[in-house]
């Protein structure tokens, strides 16, 4: 089993559809928790770290849940420009982090 | 603007050619990463530097080592560039501290094709 896995899609949705993408993980003791966006052939960028108190960025919400280890990110009114791939992050600590795979995004008009 | 550089953003070596990758950054971040990443695949930790303490990962092969001389730079050197070595390198780095501690800021990439 992976340590961090993500449905790798492609979800393809029409603007301003709501779509929500989930990933496990298998180490209890992970601390911290983000998720990133990737763009085709560019680097990640941080789309928002994740608490366990949910929070929300616009019309990005991230959610964590430890007891099942599992997070979730929303969102809602799709933009054609929201299209990338989503990567899951987690760190168990000490620095050492672990992708997901991603899951890709269309958002068509 | 502070920032993660990457040099050379494309890089051709040949088989069994060493190569070097070079990262800097003006973020004054004490940990510094470097991730392969292959198509549609995650990016994946090779090892990290934590101040100049290095710490590499249990399944990064040998041919694969880094060094930090200071606090900006650090470089990837592969020994002996094999064909599955062809991929994107991706440097970050993060601090260890105040409000987003942990947080990874990358780097274009380099990638790297190997002939």
């Amino acid at each position: 089993r992976k340590e961090v896995e993500q449905d790798p899609g492609p979800f393809n949705v029409p603007e301003g559809a709501t779509v929500a993408f989930n990933c496990t993980y298998s180490n209890s003791a992970s601390q911290s928790f983000f998720w990133y966006r990737q763009d085709c052939r560019k680097e990640p960028k941080l789309l928002m770290s994740v608490y366990s108190s949910g929070n929300e960025d616009g019309r990005f919400t991230a959610q964590l849940n430890r007891a099942s280890q599992y997070i979730s990110l929303l969102i809602r009114d799709s933009k054609l420009s929201d299209s990338a791939t989503y990567l899951c992050v987690v760190s168990t600590g000490g620095f050492k982090t672990i992708f997901g795979a991603g899951t890709r995004l269309f958002v068509k008009a | 603007d502070a920032m993660v550089i990457q040099n050379p953003r494309y890089q051709v070596t040949q088989f069994g050619k060493p190569v070097t990758l070079s990262c800097s950054q003006t973020l004054n971040h004490n940990v510094m990463y470097w991730y392969q990443q292959k198509s549609s695949q995650a990016p994946k930790l090779l090892f990290h530097y934590y101040d100049k303490d290095f710490n590499n990962e249990a399944d990064t092969p040998d041919n694969f080592q880094s060094r930090r001389p200071n606090t900006s730079f650090c470089f990837l050197d592969i020994r002996s560039p094999g064909l599955g070595d062809a991929a994107m390198y991706l440097c970050a780095t993060s601090s260890d501290s105040g409000g987003l501690k942990e947080t990874q800021y990358f780097g274009p990439g380099t990638r790297l094709l190997v002939l």
